[in-house]
């Protein structure tokens, strides 16, 4: 069974930083391409960062762009989230995704329950 | 530039079907889509994958309830016989040079 299991979210004040996990289990983590998609009190989704297989490729959304950092480590299992600089507007619950291959840009298949980041002083 | 519209809210009776749209922007009416079903407190859920000839491939343990279908820029869920459970944000998802997400159809079962 696949699973994916967000870690990591929490209160922070505006300009700090946090870094969100992702465990990832139930299917060869390796041969997948990950993302992170956020959703803001009452809102709908956003994209906000894709991850290839290998490392290879990364994309990030115009309002995360310079502030985050995706990566992964495929010897454990994990994807990652760095966000700097966080911002009020970055007030949100954080999903991990599986994309449906190794390259980024395709449909996500499978999704995590979310992590809450509260940016507030 | 790469953008999908939704309906944001739709209703039908339990039992009863609805078919929800989503519409790709001008010139990419060729792109594929995923289908997301988001129930209340919960994380999405992936439906189905949408190509624009109509072919769909589903997720795990989707119910034969669930279908899609294309028409020109316009991709359809349909939900047959539905159920309370059915009631849930739906959210369409597709990528190019990066993801897109509409805006979400609230689906409401009276």
């Amino acid at each position: 069974e696949v699973q994916l299991v967000e870690s990591g979210g929490g209160l922070v004040k505006p300009g700090g930083s946090l870094r969100l996990s992702c465990a990832a289990s139930g299917f060869t983590f390796s041969s997948y391409s990950m993302n992170w998609v956020r959703q803001a009190p009452g809102k709908g989704l956003e994209w906000v960062s894709s991850i290839s297989s290998s490392s290879s490729y990364i994309y990030y959304a115009d309002s995360v762009k310079g502030r985050f950092t995706i990566s992964r480590d495929n010897a454990k299992n994990s994807l990652y989230l760095q966000m700097n600089s966080l911002r009020a507007e970055d007030t949100a619950v954080y999903y991990c995704a599986r994309g449906q291959d190794q390259l980024p840009m395709r449909a996500f298949d499978y999704w995590g329950q979310g992590t809450l980041v509260t940016v507030s002083s | 530039q790469l953008v999908l519209t939704q309906s944001p809210s739709a209703s039908a009776s339990l039992g009863a079907s609805v078919k929800l749209t989503c519409t790709l922007s001008s010139g990419h009416s060729s792109y594929a889509i995923a289908w997301h079903q988001q129930q209340p407190e919960k994380g999405p859920r992936y439906l189905m994958k949408l190509n624009s000839d109509g072919s769909h491939s589903k997720g795990d343990g989707i119910p034969d309830r669930f279908s899609g279908s294309s028409s020109g820029a316009e991709r359809y869920l349909t939900i047959s016989s539905l159920q309370s459970e059915d009631e849930a944000d739906y959210y369409c998802q597709t990528w190019g040079t990066g993801v897109v997400f509409g805006g979400g159809t609230k689906l409401t079962v009276l």
